[in-house]
């Protein structure tokens, strides 16, 4: 079965320091990935999808920047962090395929920009 | 442009008895996906259903099925016998053909709670 891990679980981090969040799915090959934010209260924001090593899709232009390294390994990053950066943050993998397919999501890092 | 809506903020429904949730949505394309996902308060997404811009019959997947009515491009949730376990945020969600791949968009979703 698939399992998708993602860390930290929590994170304080003062404005205008560094981020890297990872993501990494196991028991899949070749898995799409995307990183989304949540704000309090509201819905999924889309960050960055990949369809495979090195291909980044950005859908909202931010001080944000995301990688894919290995095919079941994505990181979120950012080289200086801004207060409306705060979120969670949520990594998720489907299958690729010629259709929509679900999507199934790790469990978050709760980022907190002071 | 593609949009999900759901105009339900809040949603209060007693133990054992049945709950829709509304979902409408927007788009051109004749090739989508539709899901529901639970987010309970821990935060980790959990995917409930699928329903096809292609597909017939309305899914279901045990207490959950999806009132999907294409002309009026809506795409309810229906949860029969509401338990206490099922209050949590619920999204729905399209994908989307945007070169080549199918993009995700999500509603601002429906908080559920069930009163025993």
């Amino acid at each position: 079965s698939q399992t998708i891990h993602q860390w930290p679980a929590t994170l304080v981090q003062p404005v205008g320091s560094p981020l890297s969040l990872e993501c990494t799915v196991e028991g899949t090959s070749n898995p799409n990935l995307y990183w989304y934010r949540q704000a309090a209260g509201r819905g999924l924001q889309l960050l960055f999808y990949s369809v495979g090593i090195g291909q980044i899709s950005s859908e909202v232009p931010q001080n944000l920047s995301a990688s894919r390294p290995q095919d079941r390994q994505f990181i979120l990053s950012s080289k200086k962090l801004l207060l409306s950066d705060s979120g969670f943050y949520l990594c998720a993998w489907s299958f690729t395929g010629t259709g929509p397919t679900e999507q199934y999501f790790g469990p978050g890092t709760r980022l907190t920009v002071t | 442009a593609q949009k999900i809506t759901q105009t339900q903020p809040g949603m209060f429904v007693q133990e054992k008895e049945a709950v829709t949730l509304d979902c409408t949505y927007d788009t051109s394309d004749p090739s989508y996906g539709l899901f529901w996902y639970k987010q309970p308060s821990s935060g980790e997404m959990i995917f409930l259903i699928y329903q096809g811009s292609y597909d017939q019959q309305n899914a279901t997947e045990g207490r959950y099925s999806l009132n999907f009515q294409k002309a009026r491009k809506s795409a309810n949730l229906v949860i029969s016998a509401s338990q206490l376990g099922d209050s949590a945020m619920y999204f729905c969600a399209m994908t989307f053909v945007s070169g080549g791949s199918y993009i995700p968009t999500f509603g601002r979703g429906t908080s559920l709670i069930v009163h025993p």
